[in-house]
């Protein structure tokens, strides 16, 4: 079935500081992947997604490049602030045998703390 | 355009009750997704509901179960609890039985003692 690995956290950085945090994926088709934030206390909200291979899904300063041939989708950002400190999922997205329910699947999420 | 919505934002129940949580899905959409997530995992996919009918259904058991409403809203039901089932239960709303991007609630943190 689809599952999706993501790096193990807690991750600490200092402000301003460069961030990845890997993701790789297993699934059958051509799945959308996506990065998802929840600080704390709230819901999930997505941060960025791509449809396809090749694809660069980019906001608030986060990019993620959709690597079919490594099935990866790693989340980077060049400069960390923190009220980037937050809790990150990726998550794949995927359709049933039939077409009619998709759903996405996630993996266990990342804590990042980001200090002054 | 108000976003996605649930209720209650807390629950504290004993093992053996029942439970309903309820989810408002955002303007325009027509799908809804319930998701459980345990501390410190990501959520995991229950069921989602397209035009009032379950549309696909994760890896649980029959004591969940949910409802749509014309207007699209949905409860998620979870009969007989379990100290397992403590955990943040989350809706997303979307369009076109969830292929567009889903949007995500606050969620309803439930505690089974």
């Amino acid at each position: 079935g689809d599952s999706v690995t993501q790096m193990e956290g807690p991750v600490t950085l200092s402000e301003e500081a460069f961030l990845t945090i890997n993701c790789t994926y297993t699934a059958t088709g051509y799945p959308s992947l996506f990065w998802y934030v929840q600080y704390p206390g709230e819901g999930l909200q997505l941060l960025l997604k791509a449809t396809k291979a090749d694809d660069k899904g980019s906001n608030k300063g986060f990019e993620a490049t959709y690597r079919k041939e490594t099935t990866s989708f790693h989340l980077e950002k060049g400069s960390v602030q923190v009220s980037d400190s937050a809790v990150y999922f990726c998550a794949l997205g995927s359709s049933n045998s039939g077409g009619s329910n998709y759903k996405l699947t996630f993996g266990k999420g990342t804590l990042l703390t980001v200090n002054p | 355009e108000t976003g996605v919505t649930q209720s209650p934002t807390h629950l504290i129940k004993t093992r053996g009750q029942q439970v309903t949580l309820r989810c408002s899905s955002q303007s325009g959409h027509n799908t809804v997704s319930w998701y459980q997530q345990a501390l410190g995992q990501g959520p995991q996919f229950i069921f989602q509901y397209y035009r009032e009918e379950e549309n696909g259904r994760g890896n649980f058991p029959p004591r969940f179960s949910g409802l749509q409403f014309p207007n699209y809203s949905s409860e998620l039901n979870v009969n007989a609890l379990e100290l397992d089932d403590s955990a943040l239960y989350l809706c997303a709303s979307s369009t076109l039985g969830g292929a567009e991007t889903q949007y995500f609630g606050p969620g309803t943190r439930l505690l089974v003692l």
